[in-house]
């Protein structure tokens, strides 16, 4: 798997954007950019993943840049609920072998202040 | 729609007892997994459901540790014999398979204590 890059901690203030910057400059064709995050004492949740286009769900946007090196995910008003740790990961989406097995490096604390 | 579920959300138990702890996937996702989060440290894989065919039960870090999955839904982590060091956030997960086994939810986890 690709190795990932994200700064240890972000601030953002409450109703501006926050843009989470991931690096992956090893990423391979077939790798998908997946992003969770983790509320503190709640599950992981998913947010959103992409292979090469732009993605938008209603939690957030994944740019990916077009040579696929780095990605940043954008929660477009930040609110004091979306305080959690980000993960970004690289994973090739398809079944076999072990490639269901969920795993997070450090991840970015986004803080988001009032 | 519901999401995963999971009971109880903390159990306190004694030293060599028994434990169970459940999961209730979301309706339709064929994939279950299960994985246990110590405190501020990452996620361990312990155990994977996926249809009718047999789980991968490599993450398990031992015997004591076993998983079921009843009519292709609900789970049952069990945990014989309780350690100190199985002390954790028990995190239930659930999703398609396949090429969609990489977006997983997850429930709210079992929080045990060990004493």
């Amino acid at each position: 798997d690709a190795k990932t890059t994200q700064p240890p901690s972000m601030d953002c203030a409450e109703g501006r954007a926050a843009n989470l910057p991931c690096n992956h400059s090893t990423i391979s064709g077939n790798e998908y950019v997946y992003w969770y995050r983790q509320i503190h004492s709640q599950g992981p949740q998913y947010i959103i993943h992409g292979l090469k286009n732009n993605e938008t769900n209603e939690m957030a946007s994944l740019i990916i840049t077009e040579d696929r090196k780095s990605s940043t995910l954008i929660l477009p008003h930040a609110t004091l609920r979306d305080t959690a740790v980000y993960y970004c990961i690289v994973r090739v989406a398809h079944s076999g072998g072990s490639n269901y097995k969920l795993t997070f490096g450090k991840g970015t604390l986004l803080t988001v202040n009032p | 729609g519901a999401g995963v579920s999971q009971s109880p959300s903390n159990k306190v138990t004694e030293k060599g007892k028994d434990v169970e702890l459940r999961c209730d996937p979301i309706s339709g996702h064929t994939a279950l997994y299960w994985y246990r989060q110590s405190l501020g440290q990452g996620l361990e894989f312990l155990i994977y459901f996926q249809g009718n065919s047999a789980p991968d039960k490599s993450g398990l870090p031992s015997d004591r540790f076993s998983a079921e999955r009843t009519g292709g839904s609900v789970s049952t982590l069990t945990i014989q014999r309780t350690q100190q060091e199985d002390s954790a956030v028990y995190l239930c997960a659930s999703s398609l398979g396949g090429h969609y086994s990489y977006e997983q939810y997850f429930g709210p986890g079992t929080r045990l204590t060990v004493t």
